[in-house]
């Protein structure tokens, strides 16, 4: 998978904690990305980062928090986890924001009780 | 705003049957369209992209997709399936904005 770990690979949760998923590269790619898949919607777009310290918001980040203090982690934090957040999180990286490819980690599955 | 859209939830073929994944997409300017499969509990692998010149583009598996600028289409094709082809497959869109991503189309191939 591209040299890209996800940790936990599993989680169980139960509403209102707090829970934080690391993706950690070793391709030394600027650009990093956190999706969720959910039966019926495809893969959705939470958080991006273009660089340390530069995140931009995707299409469905509200009750999501990211943050990259260094060019191999991005993180992702769901700050007071919801039913709703039950999801299979993906983590991807590419070297550029444009027509560059997007390569894939194998994935958290979250289930938030 | 970029859409995509895969019309088909599921696509059944039989092995050695050529077989077809359908895409069609929305943007404003030149698009980057994108291919990736999704075996079972497995992240995305890419397939192949288009994003520009040669109107037919080969990828891995011996998976091709032609653009089809005019139908705004950019269908997935195999001439002969394979068993193992059975997975997930996903279109995806981006011009000025990150990927956006269709639905998916399980395929399953039938021995």
């Amino acid at each position: 998978d591209a040299g890209i770990t996800q940790s936990p690979r599993h989680k169980v949760t139960e509403t209102g904690t707090p829970v934080t998923l690391r993706c950690h590269q070793t391709e030394n790619h600027r650009y990093m990305y956190w999706y969720r898949q959910d039966p019926g919607h495809g893969l959705r777009l939470i958080h991006y980062s273009y660089g340390v310290k530069d995140t931009d918001k995707g299409e469905v980040s509200d009750g999501y928090s990211v943050s990259r203090s260094k060019t191999e982690d991005f993180l992702l934090t769901l700050e007071s986890a919801t039913s709703s957040q039950t999801s299979v999180y993906f983590c991807a990286i590419s070297e550029r924001g444009d027509s560059a490819t997007q390569y894939f980690g194998p994935g958290t599955r979250l289930t938030v009780l | 705003a970029q859409s995509v859209a895969q019309p088909e939830d599921q696509v059944n073929v039989a092995e050695g049957n050529p077989l077809t994944v359908k895409c069609t997409y929305s943007v404003s300017g030149n698009p980057y369209l994108f291919w990736y499969v999704q075996y079972p509990n497995r992240g995305l692998q890419f397939l192949l992209k288009y994003i520009t010149g040669d109107n037919l583009v080969k990828g891995s598996y011996g998976f091709e997709a032609e653009f089809n600028k005019s139908q705004t289409s950019f269908h997935l094709k195999k001439p002969s399936a394979l068993v193992s082809d059975s997975a997930l497959y996903f279109c995806a869109v981006r011009d000025d904005t990150p990927l956006v991503f269709g639905k998916g189309t399980r395929l399953s191939v039938i021995a």
